[in-house]
């Protein structure tokens, strides 16, 4: 099974920071990687798919990169609301997987 | 309003059973594949299971054999019968619904979670 390891674990930033966060698949899994925001006790929310594409309604300060095995999510300009968890996931194979995660604090 | 709304979650004895419901509205749930994904106490997610807009299935290989996953386009309803629960089994299960027929993509739309408890 394709195994997704998000670095770092934790993140400290402050209101206006450039965030990155880093994924990388363990064979490649071309481009079918989305990125997920989850603020505790909600669901996840769908952020990129497609390892770059935004989805409907996400503000464009976030921005995926990436192919292959490596793949980062970009924040510009942090904002209060921007302070939560955020996912990896691989979806290249019948077998999905996701990252451990990378809370983003203050 | 789109949406997803689980229920049947609860507390369950190891080796107990359970079957889980997620209803869907607001979309053509037919035309879209559904996934199951929990998440422990405290811990990350997990995909447990999905199915295409038929009745091709797949799961995690910790749960094949233990969790049937199944949908009735009729009800706009996807299910999750679990058996022979274990204390790891514990957590909120989120049903997903896939960006196309195919299972092969993202989750775009996520239900507010159901509890499950596995516990004597």
């Amino acid at each position: 099974d394709i195994q997704m390891t998000q670095s770092p674990s934790t993140l400290s930033a402050s209101v206006g920071d450039r965030v990155t966060i880093t994924c990388r698949a363990s064979q490649s899994i071309s481009s079918w990687l989305a990125w997920y925001q989850q603020k505790p006790g909600k669901a996840p929310n769908l952020l990129i798919y497609k390892a770059s594409s935004l989805e409907n309604g996400v503000p464009s300060r976030f921005s995926g990169s990436g192919s292959g095995t490596e793949f980062t999510l970009t924040i510009t300009s942090l904002q209060p609301d921007d302070f939560a968890t955020y996912y990896c996931q691989h979806y290249n194979s019948y077998s999905w997987a996701f990252g451990q995660g990378t809370k983003v604090e203050i | 309003e789109v949406q997803l709304l689980e229920s049947g979650g609860g507390l369950v004895q190891p080796g107990g059973s359970l079957r889980l419901s997620c209803a869907a509205s607001g979309f053509s749930f037919s035309s879209y594949a559904m996934s199951w994904v929990r998440q422990a106490p405290g811990k990350g997610l997990e995909w447990v299971s999905a199915i295409s807009g038929g009745t091709t299935t797949y799961y995690a290989d910790s749960v094949k054999g233990r969790f049937t996953i199944s949908r009735d386009n009729s009800k706009n309803t996807l299910y999750l019968q679990m058996s022979s629960l274990r204390a790891e089994d514990t957590a909120i299960y989120y049903c997903a619904k896939g960006a196309s027929i195919a299972p092969r993509c993202a989750f775009d739309l996520w239900g507010q979670g159901t509890m499950v408890t596995v516990s004597s």
